[in-house]
């Protein structure tokens, strides 16, 4: 059964770089069939895509968060990793990351698989 | 900064037939096959219906969804109170580079 553990600080000093990581784990990050990608969902709100990375180094980054996102893969540690620069308190929220499926070529993409979710608090 | 509109809320009594609309545009639903995510309090999104109307292994056949030019719909018949969530339809977005768009999200609540 595939498992992904996201992993990092749960508070952040306003101004600074929110870094998280994901481990995958009864599975191959390196599969051809999937991307893997960060969601994140701020208290009580809904849910907004950051970006998503296939394990060759691709990648889709939500427009509104693109100058401020890298999303990055280690497949010797089967692990991808987000960094999000100059948070501020907006970015305070739930992030969680999954496996994304996605073939434009058939216009299919969905996340079958989340992590637990980690809550990151930027504070001032 | 959703683009995909759903209703804030949707009851039922337990039995009950709910159904729950997304509305997008050409460059989402009307080009791309939409998922459908339910979020128990709590917990992380669980996918509930990919590629418009298939159902992973262990979701229940009284989630349904549907797709018909750039609006979608999941349907649950004979609600149940475990049912009672958040649900959020999705699509990718064809518009600039590419990005994935999430509905703003349906709270069901179980009468």
């Amino acid at each position: 059964q595939l498992q992904l553990q996201e992993s990092g600080p749960g508070l952040v000093k306003s101004s600074e770089t929110l870094s998280l990581s994901c481990t995958v784990s009864g599975g191959s990050i390196s599969s051809s069939t999937y991307y893997w990608g960060w969601i994140r969902q701020p208290p009580g709100k809904g849910l907004e895509w950051i970006g998503t990375i296939y394990y060759g180094g691709s990648t889709y980054y939500n427009p509104s968060l693109k100058s401020r996102v890298t999303i990055s893969v280690d497949t010797s540690k089967n692990q991808f990793s987000l960094k999000l620069s100059s948070v501020t308190a907006a970015d305070t929220a739930i992030y969680y990351c999954g496996r994304h499926y996605h073939d434009s070529t058939v216009y299919y993409s969905y996340f079958d698989y989340w992590g637990q979710g980690t809550l990151v608090t930027v504070s001032s | 900064q959703s683009v995909l509109t759903q209703p804030p809320s949707a009851s039922g009594t337990p039995g009950q037939r709910v159904t729950i609309s997304c509305s997008g545009s050409s460059s989402n639903i009307g080009s791309n096959a939409v998922s459908w995510y339910q979020q128990l309090p709590g917990a992380a999104p669980n996918l509930l219906i990919y590629n418009n109307n298939q159902r992973p292994s262990g979701v229940p056949d009284r989630f349904s969804g549907s797709k018909s030019g750039t609006s979608a719909s999941l349907t649950i018949s004979g609600l149940q109170s475990e049912d009672e969530a958040d649900y959020y339809c999705a699509a990718w977005d064809d518009s600039l580079n590419g990005l994935y768009v999430f509905g703003t999200g349906t709270k069901v609540t179980v009468l």
